[in-house]
């Protein structure tokens, strides 16, 4: 698979402000896109997905874009409050045809929310 | 809301000894796999199991590796003879089909000494 990676790794928004968290893949065969959270010491949690025969999703204070022609991908937070703050990864993925799907993630954003 | 479990949380161990990692993984979900996060670096897809056998595995899941789902709720993942490199966080994850979400544990942080 080929690599997923994220622009910024760290943002620091203040609180009630709207933060926008950006992603580049490389691998056109990316069929389904996933943000996920992490908190410290937490594992991954599922935010939001997104499929490649769509270009916007929205979820509840949550929006992913997906622009096929220059592969990026954002993940918006509308109203940042401070439960927000945790790394956030994107990931992309692939199948090889063996019947299973791989998640190739990114190296994360660090999104620091200031009261 | 049904969860991923994962246990131990925390596993200190001796070089070249084995490591079982355990996981419960989501009761209707019949795809599972195990990922690792070196700390400071991605996480990264190690082995992916459906129907009691490997679907797919990456350059990281070596001989040293295994798998096994030895009752109908259990996910495990043994290290046979663990290396300093294999220090990191195990994450289990499951999925009701392949093409669905995949959930994921709160992982396993072992550490090799």
């Amino acid at each position: 698979g080929e690599s997923v990676g994220l622009h910024l790794p760290t943002l620091s928004v203040q609180e009630g402000d709207n933060s926008i968290i950006n992603c580049a893949y490389s691998n056109s065969a990316s069929d389904y896109f996933i943000w996920y959270k992490q908190e410290s010491g937490k594992g991954p949690q599922f935010i939001i997905d997104i499929r490649s025969n769509m270009d916007k999703r929205q979820g509840q204070r949550v929006t992913v874009l997906l622009n096929k022609t220059v592969k990026h991908l954002s993940l918006q937070i509308a109203a940042t409050q401070p439960g927000d703050s945790a790394v956030y990864f994107c990931a992309e993925r692939w199948s090889s045809g063996a019947g299973s799907y791989q998640l190739t993630f990114g190296k994360g954003t660090k999104l620091s929310v200031i009261p | 809301e049904p969860e991923v479990t994962q246990t131990p949380s925390h596993q200190v161990t001796q070089m070249g000894q084995e490591v079982i990692l355990r996981c419960v993984p989501i009761s209707n979900h019949l795809y599972f796999y195990w990922y690792r996060q070196i700390l400071g670096q991605k996480v990264e897809f190690l082995v992916s199991f459906y129907n009691n056998e490997i679907s797919e595995k990456s350059e990281i899941f070596d001989d040293q590796f295994s798998v096994e789902r030895p009752d109908g709720s259990n996910f495990t993942l043994k290290i046979r003879s663990t290396k300093l490199e294999d220090s990191a966080m195990y994450f289990c994850a499951s999925g009701k089909d392949r093409q669905e979400t995949q959930y994921f544990g709160p992982g396993t942080r072992l550490l090799v000494l």
